[in-house]
């Protein structure tokens, strides 16, 4: 089984539709991203959360809310989809205990908002 | 801010060429420098590291990185591809002074034909 794991891997939804990414790892890691990957820009950090009572933003935060709620789940929600939201999505999680910070990505989800 | 540049965009080769990707990083303390790949469909995973000791770094595959210290790069290498290596390529820093918060670069795309 993935260690990390992300539902839905596919998604189009309409402009302005509520839309939850879920994120769950079986790592047992206290850290936990989203990245979002366009075309050209590479992955960009979108929020980032230490541990459960810790959210932080990332570079691109704007339009996007998370929620972590278990060391175990963390979920990405977009309020109002746009379309220039079409990305891949990407759930990643840390070792603060591993030397560097090592990532260790979930499969994506590809969304598209029309 | 640490920033990750990723010279080559688009790479097309032969089967049996060499490759080298660069990377050049902006930060002036110690850091940790990665290299991970996206095979098509697929999340990303480690490639290889760099923390300390050894600047001439192997990872899987039969890839190999060089951190020089004092050109701020962490170029990939590998003496021969593969029709499999096809793939994309993202170099990755991390350093204290960014809370060990994965940078990362735009990505290269390798293209290999048979």
């Amino acid at each position: 089984d993935a260690d990390v794991t992300q539902t839905p891997r596919n998604r189009i939804t309409k402009t302005g539709k509520r839309i939850m990414l879920e994120c769950s790892q079986t790592k047992g890691h206290d850290r936990m991203y989203w990245y979002r990957q366009d075309p050209g820009l590479g992955l960009r950090l979108i929020y980032y959360s230490f541990d459960v009572k810790d959210i932080n933003k990332g570079e691109i935060s704007d339009g996007y809310s998370v929620s972590r709620q278990a060391q175990a789940k963390f979920s990405l929600s977009l309020e109002s989809a746009i379309p220039n939201q079409t990305a891949l999505y990407f759930c990643a999680t840390s070792d603060p205990g591993q030397a560097g910070n090592e990532q260790y990505f979930g499969p994506g989800t590809r969304l598209t908002v029309t | 801010a640490q920033s990750v540049s990723q010279h080559n965009h688009h790479v097309i080769l032969s089967e049996a060429a060499s490759l080298e990707l660069g990377c050049n990083y902006s930060y002036g303390g110690t850091v940790n420098l990665f290299w991970y790949v996206q095979y098509p469909g697929q999340h990303l995973q480690l490639l290889l590291k760099y923390f300390s000791g050894d600047p001439l770094v192997k990872g899987i595959k039969g890839f190999e990185a060089e951190f020089i210290k004092s050109k701020f790069s962490f170029n990939l290498r590998k003496p021969s591809v593969q029709w499999s290596d096809t793939a994309e390529y993202f170099c990755a820093v991390t350093g204290p002074g960014g809370s060990y918060i994965p940078t990362f670069g735009r990505g290269t795309s390798l293209i290999v034909h048979p």
